[in-house]
């Protein structure tokens, strides 16, 4: 079945930092994926939708200079948090929608320190 | 219009019990509807979905229920075991609204031995 990498599964960081979270599809070309944010025993939120070759669509509320999504090949999109804050910590999950279906990654725990 | 609103937050139940969660939406434009599992610290995980041209759908223990006319559909987990003890999430969305996901806040659910 479809299969999505997500990188890393943890990361730390200092404050002012930036991290970058790498999403690949291993098996399928994704050309829509999308980029959630989670917190603890929360729902997912839809932070952004990227499509390969164009510029990601933010949801509302979604600091784009802050998460900046990259969707430069079929099989890859990165979002890269910023200047990363202490309330930036969260846990993070990239989906990709094949046929119909979407596919999601194990997600990437930050902690920002 | 674009919520997916879920119930109950919690749940709990005896070792092969049958654990009933329920959806509500309000966009008659969805056309899929997922549920999804999801273990702490991991991505969610496709365990059955529907589209509204259909009553019923099951897969192995897990059967989704959809009534159209009310705008509402329920997972019920038949022979529950400790396992099936997870976070639960229904998702719906509309290719016409760029396919993205919208997801109900979440069931948490407790399988006793």
């Amino acid at each position: 079945g479809a299969v999505v990498s997500q990188h890393p599964s943890r990361v730390i960081c200092k404050s002012g930092t930036s991290v970058k979270i790498e999403c690949r599809s291993l098996d399928f070309q994704a050309t829509t994926m999308f980029w959630y944010r989670q917190f603890p025993k929360k729902s997912l939120m839809l932070m952004a939708t990227s499509n390969e070759g164009s510029k990601a669509t933010y949801e509302q509320g979604v600091e784009k200079d802050k998460f900046l999504i990259n969707h430069a090949s079929l099989t890859l999109s990165t979002l890269t948090v910023t200047s990363a804050h202490p309330e930036d910590s969260s846990f993070y999950i990239c989906s990709a929608r094949r046929g119909g279906g979407y596919t999601f990654g194990s997600g990437t725990r930050l902690t920002v320190v | 219009q674009q919520q997916v609103k879920q119930s109950p937050q919690s749940l709990i139940v005896q070792k092969g019990g049958i654990p009933i969660i329920n959806c509500a939406y309000e966009n008659t434009a969805f056309d899929y509807f997922p549920w999804y599992q999801q273990f702490p610290g991991k991505g969610p995980a496709l365990l059955i979905a529907i589209r509204p041209d259909v009553s019923e759908k099951k897969e192995g223990r897990f059967t989704i229920s959809f009534n159209k006319s009310a705008k509402q559909f329920s997972l019920h987990i038949m022979d529950s075991q400790p396992g099936d003890s997870a976070t639960y999430f229904c998702a719906a969305t509309s290719y016409n609204q760029g396919g993205k996901l919208i997801f109900g806040q979440g069931t948490e659910l407790s399988v006793k031995p």
